[in-house]
């Protein structure tokens, strides 16, 4: 079992619409949790972190987190066309290592 | 702050050639990481050192590849010899030494392409 699992996608949403995107962690242990931002050709730029249980918003994101389901999501609403990109969830364990999932495609269409 | 710098940018080389890839972390920061991301696997932790001493190197694929932190501000990742199956874009990364809970971003360079042929 990976550690990070992400449904790959590609997810296509309108623009203006609620996207969506999920992701489960084996490591019970694991105490934050983060939602990075790919660029097509560009590296990976966090959005969102959060470590305790419930919702964290943050303009149109909202990071929420389940440890007792080992879940966490993003929510993006009101998409636009400029929020078209891989989305990574990690997960940090001890001694700062960090865990990647494979990454959410996402594309917004106008 | 320029932030992690990386080179080169692009590598082309023929296998069995040794490729070096340098990374230079932000000023200040205790860790570095060194990824590498392929469509086939996601972006895969290959070592990480903590005040320049290498702490879980677990993700090396082989003894083909080596890493190295003389010191704070410059790491090596080494590939010999380099095969097509190493052909990748290899991300350093950095990170202040903060708690648990904390929000201990990791910082990406522009990464490395490299080619194999």
């Amino acid at each position: 079992q990976k550690e990070v699992e992400q449904n790959s996608g590609p997810l296509s949403v309108p623009e203006g619409a609620i996207a969506s995107l999920n992701c489960t962690y084996s490591d019970r242990g694991s105490q934050s949790f983060f939602w990075y931002r790919q660029y097509s050709g560009k590296s990976p730029e966090l959005i969102m972190f959060i470590y305790s249980n419930g919702d964290k918003e943050d303009g149109r994101f909202t990071a929420q987190l389940n440890k007792a389901s080992q879940y966490v999501s993003l929510l993006i609403r009101d998409s636009q066309p400029s929020d078209s990109a891989t989305y990574l969830c990690a997960v940090k364990l001890e001694h700062n290592d960090m865990r990647f999932g494979a990454g959410t495609r996402l594309t917004v269409k106008p | 702050d320029a932030g992690v710098i990386q080179s080169p940018r692009h590598e082309v080389t023929e296998m069995g050639q040794e490729v070096t890839l340098r990374c230079k972390p932000i000023s200040g920061h205790d860790y570095l990481f060194w990824y590498r991301q392929t469509m086939m696997r996601g972006l895969e932790l290959l070592i990480y050192f903590n005040n320049n001493v290498p702490i879980d190197d677990s993700g090396m694929p082989e003894d083909r590849f080596s890493a190295k932190m003389p010191n704070a501000s410059f790491s090596t990742l080494k590939i010999q010899p380099s095969e097509p199956r190493d052909s990748a874009v290899y991300f350093c990364a950095s990170s202040l030494a903060l708690g648990p809970q904390s929000y201990n971003e990791q910082f990406f360079g522009p990464g490395t392409r490299l080619t194999v042929l």
